[in-house]
């Protein structure tokens, strides 16, 4: 089964200062896609980026950008030039491209910016 | 339009109820699903539908049960609640397979206390 970790319960930066989250991902197969999805406080889950994974390169959304090192299994997070809208949780998700295409996420990173 | 709708948004439950959270999406999405989201846990998949007539076991099922009549609706019920069953939990839809635009639309959520 696939497994994804975010081993960062918690963080806090600066407004301004740029944050790196971190997840790794566990699985056996070759293609799949990441994403990294924004919970703030309203509840509400936006997708912030995603990855396919047979892409080299690195996905990019304006202030946010992902670190993806596919032999490694890992797959950050940096959110630039940090905004005090983008105090949420974050959490990291998995999904295979074959079979159900069932949606793993990891525990989550609370980030808070700070004012 | 509407996306995926959840109701109600909040709800206290006794220990034996039995209740049923609604889900609807108005964007002909063959795919639905479940999720609970705990503290510490991410979110877990409960059960989930790649059509009407078709629902399968997540991650969690124990305690639940869904059922798809139709495209729109995917309706989770819990039997007899239990105080471990506390939780908030959302619903998603998207198409069927991932490409590399799909996105899966996630309700406002539904904090349930069962006490």
């Amino acid at each position: 089964a696939q497994t994804v970790t975010q081993s960062q319960p918690e963080m806090s930066v600066q407004e301004a200062e740029t944050v790196t989250l971190s997840c790794t991902y566990d699985t056996s197969e070759n293609n799949y896609y990441l994403f990294w999805y924004k919970q703030p406080p309203s509840r509400q889950m936006i997708l912030v980026i995603r990855q396919e994974a047979y892409k080299q390169q690195n996905a990019t959304e304006n202030r946010f950008s992902v670190n993806f090192q596919k032999a490694a299994k890992s797959f950050s997070l940096k959110i630039s030039d940090s905004q005090l809208g983008d105090t949420a949780m974050y959490f990291c998700a998995f999904t295979l491209i074959q079979g159900a295409q069932k949606l793993v996420f990891g525990q989550g990173t609370r980030l808070t910016i700070n004012p | 339009n509407a996306g995926v709708t959840q109701t109600p948004k909040f709800q206290v439950l006794k220990t034996g109820q039995s209740m049923t959270l609604q889900c609807a999406q108005d964007m002909n999405h063959e795919y639905m699903s479940w999720y609970r989201q705990d503290p510490g846990m991410g979110l877990r998949l409960i059960h989930y539908s790649v059509g009407a007539g078709i629902t399968d076991q997540g991650e969690v099922p124990n305690g639940y049960n869904v059922s798809r009549s139709t495209t729109e609706d995917f309706p989770l019920r819990l039997l007899s609640a239990a105080p471990s069953q506390t939780s908030v939990y959302f619903c998603a839809s998207r198409r069927t397979y991932f490409t590399g635009n799909t996105e899966a639309f996630f309700g406002q959520g539904t904090r349930l206390t069962v006490v």
